[in-house]
């Protein structure tokens, strides 16, 4: 099946801070999207990004899919972004179909 | 107000007591399907369907059981519960698979 390859695993910034996290993944992919878990530990979509660029408010995503692999970008990063972030795709062959996720990038943010 | 609800959002309870993990949505969506999440292993699926009466394996199926009888309901069955199961467990919709999924609240299952 498809891997997903998410980077770096743990991030610790000071509050204002930008950060950019990376999301690799093996074979082409019909959705990719990323999502934020909360401490506690609720699950939100951020962005539904196959390809191109999307921003909203301060979160900005880039999906360069010939390339397999997307970023998400975080700019004067808050408190309130921590938690972890999840990069899942999904590669639709006609039969079965399921949303792949990586193992999160755990974000920390420090007042 | 669109969403996805699961109940109950805590559980504990012993091997082998057959349990049902509720999961509803209200957005009319297609698309249902069941996570697990572990401790260094992310989010993993344990069954999805695409429409109703249309259900299929995901990634770690064994032990669990689901039905679609109607749109808006993918109940999660736990026949014969065991330790290894314990884990927190989400429900997910979206028009179908393509799309952008929405997470219910989740629900921490404990089995002793």
């Amino acid at each position: 099946g498809i891997q997903v390859e998410q980077s770096p695993p743990d991030l610790i910034l000071q509050e204002g801070a930008n950060s950019t996290l990376r999301c690799n993944f093996s074979d082409s992919v019909n959705n990719l999207q990323w999502f934020h878990q909360n401490p506690w530990g609720q699950l939100i979509n951020l962005f539904y990004i196959p390809s191109g660029t999307k921003q909203n408010g301060r979160l900005s995503a880039t999906t360069v899919a010939t390339e397999r692999y997307s970023l998400l970008y975080i700019s004067s990063s808050q408190t309130t972004d921590s938690g972890v972030y999840f990069c899942a795709v999904e590669r639709y062959t006609g039969a079965n179909s399921k949303l792949t996720f990586g193992k999160g990038i755990t974000l920390s943010v420090r007042p | 107000e669109a969403q996805v609800t699961q109940n109950p959002r805590y559980l504990i309870t012993v091997t082998g007591k057959k349990l049902t993990v509720t999961c509803s949505q209200n957005m009319n969506h297609e698309y249902m399907s069941w996570y697990r999440q572990d401790p260094g292993l992310g989010l993993r699926q344990i069954y999805y369907s695409m429409n109703v009466e249309v259900t299929d394996k995901g990634d770690v199926p064994e032990g669990y059981k689901v039905s679609r009888k109607e749109k808006r309901n993918f109940p999660l069955i736990l026949e014969s519960p065991s330790p290894n199961q314990t884990s927190l467990y989400f429900c997910a919709s979206s028009t179908d698979i393509t799309d952008t999924q929405y997470f219910g609240p989740g629900t921490r299952l404990t089995v002793l």
